[in-house]
């Protein structure tokens, strides 16, 4: 089993909806977790820390999700300019472990 | 701010030469900086982990001698692709962290070809 799993997609959703898709690993240990979104043939960019506690910024919401061992984000409101693919980040032990990311289509 | 820069973004080589790709943090200073290659339609995959002074920490099947990292300071760190060939070929990014919270933020990448 991968330490890090997500569901490869590809998510095609209409403009305006919501979508949420997870992300889960394996190893309780994990300490910081991060969700990037990558474009084609481009960097990965920083989206969002994920907190205990959970957190939200702007029409992203970020939940982590100790006692079942995933992370998860909603995005409210899609926009065309959503469309990429979000990669969940986890870092144990000063290793960084990158999921393979979910591909999001916004259809218009 | 955290912006990074990687340089050259586009290198073409012939097989057996050696390529030097730079990354810079250009407004802050990293304390740790990623290697990371990335295959079409595939994840980062992470190659070595360095901090300024020290000797990288490279991933299991990662060679040293092949990929030499070298952070010289908080805000540059090069790897050098040693007698590259066709499969080094590939996209390389860089990535800086702050701080041990691990937020990274990558440069663009260097897409390699080696002929």
């Amino acid at each position: 089993r991968k330490e890090v799993e997500q569901d490869p997609g590809p998510f095609n959703v209409p403009e305006g909806a919501t979508v949420a898709f997870n992300c889960t690993y394996s190893n309780s240990a994990s300490q910081s977790f991060f969700w990037y979104r990558q474009d084609c043939r481009k960097e990965p960019k920083l989206l969002m820390s994920v907190y205990s506690s959970g957190n939200e910024d702007g029409r992203f919401t970020a939940q982590l999700n100790r006692a079942s061992q995933y992370i998860s984000l909603l995005i409210r409101d899609s926009k065309l300019s959503d469309s990429a693919t979000y990669l969940c980040v986890v870092n144990r032990d000063d290793k960084i472990i990158f999921g393979k990311g979910t591909r999001l289509h916004i259809l218009p | 701010g955290a912006v990074v820069s990687q340089h050259p973004s586009r290198v073409i080589c012939k097989s057996g030469t050696s390529v030097k790709i730079e990354c810079r943090s250009l407004d802050f200073q990293a304390t740790t900086m990623f290697w990371y290659r990335q295959f079409p339609k595939k994840s980062l995959m992470l190659m070595a982990t360095s901090n300024e002074g020290s000797k990288a920490t490279y991933e299991q099947g990662v060679e040293k001698d092949k990929f030499l990292i070298n952070h010289a300071s908080l805000t540059l760190s090069t790897l050098t692709v040693t007698s590259a060939h066709p499969e080094d070929s590939s996209f390389y990014i860089c990535s800086a962290s702050k701080d041990r919270a691990y937020e990274q933020y990558f440069g663009p990448g260097t897409r390699l070809t080696v002929t």
